[in-house]
């Protein structure tokens, strides 16, 4: 079985400030961990992944995420936030023996503030 | 480049209807996937396909139920009859192979009243 926790509904942080929004998982096997976000009234877009190699992954619009396989995080972060952030990010686990198959969090809503 | 097209972006509709959702993958993808969305589930997969052939289909919910997919270009998701519980938005993806990103279509807004 595979599975994904977010456990913040909503992260709030002002423009300009660092943002982490958190993901933790869990799966038999070595991991393929995403990230995604979701604007209003639209489809979920791909951010990021990792897959293997790097724990640092860089992504689109300035955003990274750190693996952690003691903690089994897999954290998205970005230096400094813009009000355009804000929307609904998901994070999404599968592994080598069902890689198709993503099991997704419950979605961490961000909002940023001027 | 074209992303994943969904047919009918709204679908409002009276239970016991039948409710045909469609989607066309990206050229090239080998993978498709239809997910629904709720407030209450949250994003749930319904079922894929690889090379148009469907691989899981466990999370389909009940026989009313069917997703079909006759060629690479386009896919079907069917409720009959349809029922006020399964009002949701319903999302296709594909993906270029297993384990690759999978890019979203904008969904269908299903309301049955």
């Amino acid at each position: 079985a595979q599975s994904v926790a977010q456990p913040e509904d909503q992260v709030n942080v002002a423009e300009g400030n660092p943002l982490t929004v958190k993901c933790t998982y869990s799966v038999s096997g070595n991991p393929y961990l995403f990230w995604y976000v979701q604007y209003p009234n639209r489809g979920l877009q791909f951010l990021l992944k990792y897959i293997t190699g790097d724990n640092l992954v860089k992504g689109s619009y300035g955003f990274e995420a750190e693996f952690n396989k003691s903690q089994t995080s897999f954290h998205l972060k970005k230096p400094s936030a813009l009000v355009s952030d804000s929307a609904l990010y998901f994070c999404a686990v599968s592994h080598t023996g069902t890689a198709s198959k993503l099991t997704f969090g419950t979605g961490t809503r961000l909002q940023v503030t001027l | 480049d074209a992303g994943v097209i969904q047919s009918p972006r709204h679908e409002v509709t009276e239970m016991g209807q039948e409710v045909t959702l469609r989607c066309k993958p990206i050229s090239g993808h080998n993978s498709l996937f239809w997910y629904r969305q709720t407030m209450m589930r949250g994003l749930e997969l319904l079922i894929y396909f690889n090379n148009n052939v469907p691989i899981d289909d466990s999370g389909m919910p009940e026989d009313r139920f069917s997703a079909k997919m006759p060629n690479a270009s386009f896919s079907t998701l069917k409720i009959q009859p349809s029922e006020p519980r399964d009002s949701a938005v319903y999302f296709c993806a594909s993906s270029l192979s297993q384990g690759q990103p999978q890019h979203f279509g904008d969904g269908t807004r299903l309301s049955i009243l």
